[in-house]
């Protein structure tokens, strides 16, 4: 079935380094994906996307990596700060609107 | 997000008891989502409407029900609480982006609900 999953359920990180959140999907009909990221007592963000013809899309201090082939998608956050903890989730778009969330990774930024 | 509002922000109530959630957007979207997030399990679809004449069930509506009173508001109701659907509730808009799977959700702040 049709899953979106991640691989490591909690990420520390240094501040000022550079974070990278894993995600595998198993559906290989879904043609956009998005991270979004959840601080505490909020709801989730939009943070970036990518489109399926696609294999990287960069914003502002984060890059989004598509690979098809192995189903994976990764977030890099460049100079990690603090205001960047939060949980991060990956969701999968099959089309019009069903999206399908991650679990979600929750990332640790030590000071 | 200012422009996804959700009341209450957190409600206790009793097995048995109806409560409903509200939901408003000044988005201008016309689609509309009702998730749940339970630790552990990510965000799960309760209901969705594209417009307010179009309602459909998500992937675990049952002992929830829907209104979509305007293009703006889209309440959640449980008729029934039970002690299971404890979790956090979360309120969502999307417009259909340009070309096929471009639906990029809006999502309001929240409501954590405990039954008990």
């Amino acid at each position: 079935g049709e899953s979106v999953g991640l691989h490591l359920p909690t990420l520390s990180v240094q501040e000022g380094d550079n974070s990278i959140i894993n995600c595998a999907y198993s559906n290989s009909a879904s043609d956009y994906f998005i991270w979004y990221k959840q601080e505490s007592g909020k709801g989730p963000q939009f943070i970036i996307d990518i489109r399926s013809n696609m294999d990287k899309r960069q914003g502002q201090r984060v890059t989004v990596l598509l690979n098809k082939t192995v189903k994976h998608l990764s977030l890099q956050i460049a100079a990690t700060q603090p205001g960047d903890s939060a949980v991060y989730f990956c969701a999968e778009n099959t089309g019009g609107f069903k999206t399908i969330f991650g679990a979600g990774t929750r990332l640790f930024v030590k000071a | 997000d200012a422009d996804v509002t959700q009341t209450p922000r957190n409600r206790i109530t009793k097995t048995g008891k109806r409560i409903m959630l509200e939901c408003s957007q000044t988005k201008g979207h016309d689609r509309m989502y009702w998730y749940r997030q339970d630790p552990g399990l990510g965000l799960r679809l309760i209901y969705y409407s594209f417009d307010v004449k179009d309602i459909n069930k998500g992937e675990i509506s049952d002992g929830y029900s829907v209104s979509r009173q305007a293009q703006a508001k889209f309440s959640l109701s449980l008729e029934s609480a039970i002690p299971n659907q404890t979790a956090l509730y979360f309120c969502a808009t999307s417009e259909l982006g340009q070309g096929r799977g471009t639906d990029t959700q809006y999502f309001g702040p929240g409501t954590r609900l405990t039954v008990l």
